[in-house]
């Protein structure tokens, strides 16, 4: 069966510095979502994404934050300049035109 | 703007009872509804959705869902839960017809089934 992918799994970084985080999206899907979930609290929406564009980003979604499909497979999310407040669990989901979203594994990041 | 509610954090069953987890959600527009379960440590697994139709929506491992429109409600069931049903389990709403869109999470119901 087919899943969503994210690399790493768990990723450490100082305050201030950058960070990728990698998804492979199913396949055949054409919608490519960014969420987290901060400890102990809601999975928290952060961005979509459709036809090489952003449809639709939440005000958590500020400056510091980008996202690209770099090629056919991958879609990333980039925080330029990591906060202590970034520690999270970030999800990665897919969807097709009207289906629902299915989640990867997430990567847990810890800003020290 | 739409908002779930999962009114109790923690329910704990013995193994074999009936569970039912709450979930109410606020909406001007229609919408589709989900249920997704967290299992300790991994990401998040889709149990079961409504998008149109009968109201009662079946799943995997023997979970089911009533849509109840009037009273604005999408409450998970299952009639008899095994320990391997403990995990978290979220209520999850998009608005209807629209592609694409974003997901609105309730704040989770950890379902922890004692022997």
């Amino acid at each position: 069966e087919p899943e969503v992918t994210q690399t790493p799994s768990h990723q450490v970084t100082q305050m201030g510095q950058e960070v990728i985080l990698r998804c492979v999206p199913i396949s055949n899907h054409l919608y490519f979502y960014w969420y987290r979930q901060i400890l102990g609290q809601k999975v928290e929406f952060l961005v979509s994404f459709y036809n090489n564009e952003i449809s639709e980003k939440s005000e958590i979604f500020d400056d510091q934050f980008s996202v690209e499909r770099p090629d056919g497979s991958n879609f990333t999310l980039k925080i330029r300049s990591t906060k202590l407040e970034d520690s999270a669990m970030y999800f990665c989901a897919s969807s097709d035109s009207l289906g629902p979203q299915y989640f990867g594994p997430g990567t847990r990041l810890l800003v020290l | 703007a739409q908002s779930v509610t999962q009114l109790d954090s923690q329910v704990p069953v013995f193994e074999e009872a009936p569970v039912e987890l709450r979930c109410n959600y606020s909406s001007s527009v229609s919408v589709y509804l989900f249920w997704y379960v967290q299992y300790p440590n991994q990401g998040l697994q889709l149990l079961l959705k409504y998008l149109s139709g009968s109201t009662l929506v079946k799943g995997i491992n023997g979970f089911e869902a009533e849509f109840n429109k009037s009273q604005t409600s999408f409450h998970l069931r299952k009639p008899s839960v095994h320990i391997s049903d403990t995990a978290e389990y979220f209520c999850a709403v998009s608005p209807y017809n629209n592609a694409g869109n974003m997901l609105t999470f309730g704040g989770g119901t950890r379902l922890m089934v004692k022997p």
